[in-house]
């Protein structure tokens, strides 16, 4: 298993300013992943974040707006970067552990309103 | 286009009624999850699914992995508003590691 701390847990923010939401893992991992949750909606994958080289990003979603940071193997930061409203969600890291099945840990969320 | 079709989108039902939320997919995955999220809380995992045709039960929660393991439904008997919440399948791809792939979620609200 694994125990993902997520911080912050709630923000409120201006817009044209920049957020870091910073996660932690109990156990060393290849791999985390940042997901995007709007209001009422599913889980969108932003970005792979691999130790060691740079995150991989998912259609729609670009660096210089969502840097990402993966100092070593239990840590990654995501920054919202120069938000506006439509920034406003949940930002999840997750984890995906293989012990036969994979199976997906989510940190706790951070719900980002910006105004 | 999503690779697990989830439905319904929404569920919005009595305290006591029984309902079930289906995930499909085209594609044939070694195991298959189903998860829960509550407000203000990442999701969680219910349960794994791996065998075709394997059914699971969890108290008033019944899992079940299609026969050719494309496809699976979870079944609540007797719903309760401890029950409400956003409810996501997950699949795992067939050979070596594959990233899941998650359903496009299944919001349920059990009214009182």
């Amino acid at each position: 298993s694994a125990v993902i701390s997520q911080k912050p847990s709630r923000d409120i923010c201006q817009r044209g300013t920049s957020l870091t939401i910073q996660c932690q893992v109990d156990s060393q991992v290849t791999m985390m992943f940042w997901y995007r949750q709007q209001p009422g909606q599913s889980l969108t994958l932003i970005a792979t974040a691999n130790q060691g080289s740079e995150a991989t990003y998912e259609s729609g979603f670009v660096i210089d707006k969502f840097p990402i940071s993966r100092p070593n193997l239990t840590f990654s930061t995501l920054t919202v970067s120069n938000m506006s409203p439509e920034d406003s969600s949940i930002y999840l890291c997750s984890v995906e552990v293989r012990a036969g099945n994979t199976e997906a840990f989510f940190g706790q969320g951070t719900r980002l309103t910006v105004v | 286009t999503q690779l697990l079709e989830q439905s319904p989108q929404f569920l919005s039902i009595q305290e006591g009624e029984n309902l079930t939320v289906y995930c499909n997919s085209s594609s044939v995955f070694s195991s298959l999850q189903w998860y829960r999220q509550e407000p203000g809380e990442g999701p969680v995992l219910l349960v794994t699914v791996v065998t075709g045709g394997e059914v699971k039960k969890l108290k008033r929660l019944t899992f079940q992995f299609g026969d050719a393991r494309k496809d699976s439904s979870l079944h609540i008997t007797a719903a309760q508003t401890g029950d409400t919440g956003l409810y996501l399948c997950a699949g795992e791809r067939t050979g070596g590691y594959n990233k899941l792939i998650f359903g496009a979620g299944t919001r349920l609200a059990v009214h009182p």
